[in-house]
């Protein structure tokens, strides 16, 4: 496709139930990224991927969240026992290149999950 | 750590200028990223500074000073599309990027 997309775009769940949100980067790009973003602030690191290889979780919040790339494309976040505190937009990015290097990187639409 | 500071919101009007600064402080800085995000809109990317100086690129222009920090993105001859958010990021050592809260700019007419 031509940019990065993201699926659902939307997400209601009630308190206590598992999410999956499905990225799919720009076809190529080694890196891959997800932010988490609340209403009216920049988004925040969550985690990073070069190829298949989780590179850096440091940014999840907890042991709920999970995210995964088996095959160095698709990629999938996964949240356990939602709460409400977990109502974000959680943005997907993708770059060419490795973290190492000038690292442009291009952002998908993004899911907005409500936590009911 | 990294600490990212700017503006929560400016006004305009269309045609005007504006000017959005953004303070960083930050260990082994490697570079500092400007995004637009119009509202329910993905960031798209405008600008990339790791040198100091001005980077032109058509109305838009970032200046970084490393020494002290400091960075703006200027827009010109704005325009009703300009009402966005702009975001601020910063890249440390081999890291990720981390981005300041964003500056709301409302353009007028």
């Amino acid at each position: 496709g031509a940019g990065v997309s993201q699926s659902p775009r939307y997400k209601v769940a009630k308190r206590g139930q598992d999410v999956a949100l499905r990225c799919d980067p720009i076809s190529g790009h080694v890196s891959l990224f997800w932010y988490q973003q609340a209403l009216g602030q920049g988004p925040e690191f969550l985690t990073y991927f070069q190829n298949e290889a989780q590179l850096d979780k440091s940014g999840l919040p907890s042991d709920r969240f999970f995210a995964e790339r088996p095959e160095g494309s698709v990629s999938t976040l996964k949240i356990q026992r939602t709460q409400q505190e977990d109502s974000a937009v959680y943005l997907c990015a993708s770059s060419p290149e490795s973290v190492g290097s000038y690292n442009e990187q291009f952002f998908g639409p993004g899911t907005r999950l409500t936590v009911l | 750590g990294q600490n990212i500071d700017q503006p929560t919101e400016m006004t305009a009007t269309e045609g005007a200028i504006v000017q959005i600064n953004c303070t960083y402080q930050t260990s082994g800085f490697n570079g500092l990223f400007w995004y637009q995000q119009h509202a329910g809109e993905a960031p798209t990317f405008l600008s990339y500074n790791v040198l100091d100086g001005l980077e032109e690129k058509g109305r838009f222009s970032s200046f970084l000073s490393r020494s002290k920090g400091y960075s703006y993105l200027l827009l010109k001859e704005l325009q009703m599309k300009d009402s966005a958010s702009y975001l601020c990021a910063v890249k440390a050592g081999y890291s990720t990027l981390t981005f300041g809260k964003g500056t709301m700019l409302l353009v007028s007419p």
